[in-house]
């Protein structure tokens, strides 16, 4: 069955960085664009980025461009998002999922609390 | 930026009852519009796509509805496990997704 396992969230000063990982099982990782998506305190679900399955067209919400990057390791199953210039509000529950026909989600991982606090 | 507009922010319906949850999209979506449900401390879990077609393993009891910008998900008899938010996404034109803001179904 088709596994997202996120990992490397914690506790980050403001201006700080941080990296996400989220291992995937379960299916053809190669074969499939992944999201990022993430839900601050007491607030809903926010967009954050996609990476295509080749890595050829990458896209950010307008709230982390320049700051974070979405990448992908096939020989690892892995998808990562590298966090620089961490806000308070960056602080979230962040979800990978797995894309299916371009911007909708079949599977997503539990995901991981990001705090950007003194 | 299209902007998702759910309604109503909380619904308190009886085990038993119908539960119906509304979403507006800021322009037309097409047909190109999920419904997710989320509890605390899970992963989100597709019910609904395309509108109207119930994900793999979703119970009868969920359906979607609507086109262009008015789309409305309905819980025919509510159970124990249904209460939890529930989300609407447009994937018509994007980047970037955009989510309605969620309606929490309580119990009564």
């Amino acid at each position: 069955q088709v596994q997202l396992v996120e990992s490397g969230g914690g506790v980050v000063q403001p201006g700080g960085s941080l990296r996400l990982s989220c291992a995937a099982s379960g299916f053809t990782f190669s074969n499939y664009g992944m999201h990022w998506v993430r839900q601050a305190p007491g607030k809903g679900l926010e967009w954050v980025a996609f990476l295509r399955y080749d890595g050829s067209n990458k896209y950010y919400a307008d709230s982390v461009k320049g700051r974070f990057t979405i990448s992908r390791d096939d020989s690892k199953n892995t998808l990562y998002l590298q966090m620089h210039s961490l806000r308070a509000e960056d602080t979230a529950v962040y979800h990978c999922a797995k894309d299916v026909t371009g911007g909708r989600f079949d599977y997503w991982g539990q995901g991981t609390l990001v705090t950007v606090s003194p | 930026e299209i902007v998702m507009t759910q309604s109503p922010a909380t619904l308190s319906v009886s085990p038993g009852e119908r539960a119906t949850l509304s979403c507006r999209a800021s322009q037309s979506v097409s047909s190109n519009l999920a419904w997710y449900q989320h509890k605390p401390g899970q992963a989100p879990r597709l019910l609904i796509y395309g509108a109207s077609t119930r994900a793999t393993g979703i119970p009868a009891r969920f359906s979607g509805s609507g086109s262009g910008t008015e789309f409305t998900l309905t819980i025919s008899s509510l159970q124990s496990e249904d209460f939890a938010v529930y989300y609407c996404q447009q994937y018509n034109n994007w980047p970037p997704l955009t989510f309605g803001g969620g309606t929490k179904v309580e119990i009564k």
